[in-house]
């Protein structure tokens, strides 16, 4: 059975820092990539980022660039999410999910989000 | 960045109803669409990858269509399970921007 497990809620003072951990089972870790995904009480989907469990490479949406890090540890097929100097608007349930792809359909992989860890709630309040 | 905006934010209807949602892109994405079903305090479900395939286990009652930058969602016949928000994804490039989600709720 394919699972992402995540870390516990955790509640934050603005200016802190949130790490979270995914850690995956039931597949080849190094297979697949690692998306993290955020979302704000009552609001939509938004894409952070996401990580190559095979070699470390990483990519970042803007908005997070220079505030978040994505690292793996293959030795325990876990994934971390590391978000700095925390601010009210960071509180959100942050989400993340295996990248995975289909190639032969469309001119490149298409990728996709298939299993999705079942959602860390962080809480940034004074 | 690309942006995808989907309509209606929010519809009712009735189980057994013939739903569509309709997803437009910014920019040209071919068939790299990706739709979501996210049910309320639970983490979203893959249901349509590259626009059109199915993905394993999700009832043939939900299809994906479309290429370039309209793209859409159809529940054939709507049951109470499939009252949820859904979200299309693109994954042409990165950031790998999401819809703001369409709400199916009780007619």
């Amino acid at each position: 059975q394919v699972l992402l497990m995540q870390s516990e809620s955790e509640v934050k003072k603005p200016g802190a820092s949130l790490k979270v951990s995914c850690e995956a089972s039931g597949y080849t870790f190094t297979n697949f990539g690692v998306t993290w995904v955020r979302q704000a009480p009552g609001q939509g989907l938004e894409w952070m980022g996401r990580i190559s469990a095979y070699n470390g490479n990483t990519d970042y949406a803007p908005k997070f660039r220079g505030r978040v890090t994505m690292t793996r540890d293959t030795s325990t097929s876990t994934v971390y999410m590391e978000l700095r100097r925390l601010r009210s608007d960071d509180t959100a349930v942050y989400f993340c999910a295996r990248d995975g792809a289909v190639a032969g359909v469309l001119p490149r992989p298409a990728h996709y989000m298939d299993v999705w860890g079942q959602g860390t709630t962080a809480i940034v309040s004074s | 960045d690309i942006q995808l905006t989907q309509s209606p934010s929010s519809l009712s209807a009735s189980v057994g109803d013939r739903v569509t949602i309709t997803c437009r892109s910014s920019h040209t994405i071919s068939s790299f669409l990706n739709w979501y079903q996210q049910r309320p305090g639970k983490a979203p479900k893959l249901l349509v990858y590259a626009a059109s395939i199915l993905q394993s286990g999700v009832p043939s009652r939900f299809s994906g269509s479309g290429s370039g930058t309209d793209f859409t969602l159809t529940i054939s016949s709507l049951q109470p399970e499939d009252y949820a928000t859904y979200y299309c994804q693109q994954s042409y490039n990165t950031p790998r921007a999401f819809g703001q989600g369409t709400k199916v709720e009780v007619k």
